[in-house]
């Protein structure tokens, strides 16, 4: 069964507006990771949060984690009509990656 | 550096038919991973590598084979396909090294199959 679950499943936002994506786990993790989905393409690693920090930033993304929620959110400033794609969160067991059923975000310009 | 490169990228299968696929990765990676996706179900793990001859299963191993001969490959392989393993198939590959940041896996732009 699926590990992480995002919420929403869908988002549509104009240019320039900020994105929030939300992440819920089930059960303790190493680490968790968030990726990016063009259409058609194979995903592409966006930040990597570990079980010990609780907010880190990567240009335009910010990541936050709460490990006794068991939850993550996954924030794009300043959104642009390039940033149109799936979101997923990982988290990430001993050898593998679980991954959840994504965020479809869409920025119209 | 090609990173992670998945054969074919698109395939049709007649109900009964076997087929393999094919992901290699020039990253000198451990781990490799081979992932289904479907519609509205994410992706979901099928089988996976540590090292080189070595397979494990994931959450959906039924009714796949996988193989691990050199390092650098990992197959897929279908010995008699179903319409329900229409999907599309991604294979990842990352470091072993849990003590730095590069746990992240490299993703092949995936395999289209289709199965009637």
């Amino acid at each position: 069964s699926q590990q992480g679950e995002e919420d929403p499943q869908a988002l549509s936002i104009q240019e320039g507006e900020n994105a929030t994506m939300n992440c819920s786990y089930k059960t303790s993790i190493n680490n968790l990771q968030w990726y990016r989905q063009n259409s058609g393409r194979g995903l592409v690693h966006l930040i990597l949060i570990r079980s010990n920090e609780r907010e880190k930033h990567s240009g335009r993304l910010r990541v936050t984690l709460d490990t006794s929620k068991k939850s993550s959110s996954l924030l794009i400033t300043a959104s642009r009509a390039a940033d149109t794609a799936s979101y997923f969160c990982a988290t990430v067991g001993y050898s593998t990656l679980t991954f959840g059923k994504g965020t479809m975000l869409l920025v119209s310009p | 550096n090609a990173g992670v490169t998945q054969t074919p990228k698109f395939r049709v299968l007649k109900t009964g038919q076997s087929m393999t696929l094919l992901c290699a990765q020039d990253m000198n990676h451990e781990y490799m991973y081979w992932y289904r996706q479907d519609p509205g179900m994410g992706l979901r793990l099928i089988h996976y590598s540590v090292g080189e001859g070595t397979t494990a299963k994931g959450e959906v191993p039924d009714g796949y084979n996988v193989s691990r001969l050199k390092k650098q490959n990992f197959l897929l392989g279908l010995e008699s396909a179903a319409p329900s393993q229409t999907s599309v198939y991604f294979c990842a590959s990352r470091n072993r090294d849990r003590t730095s940041t590069n746990e992240k896996l490299f993703f092949g732009s995936g395999t289209q199959l289709s199965v009637l």
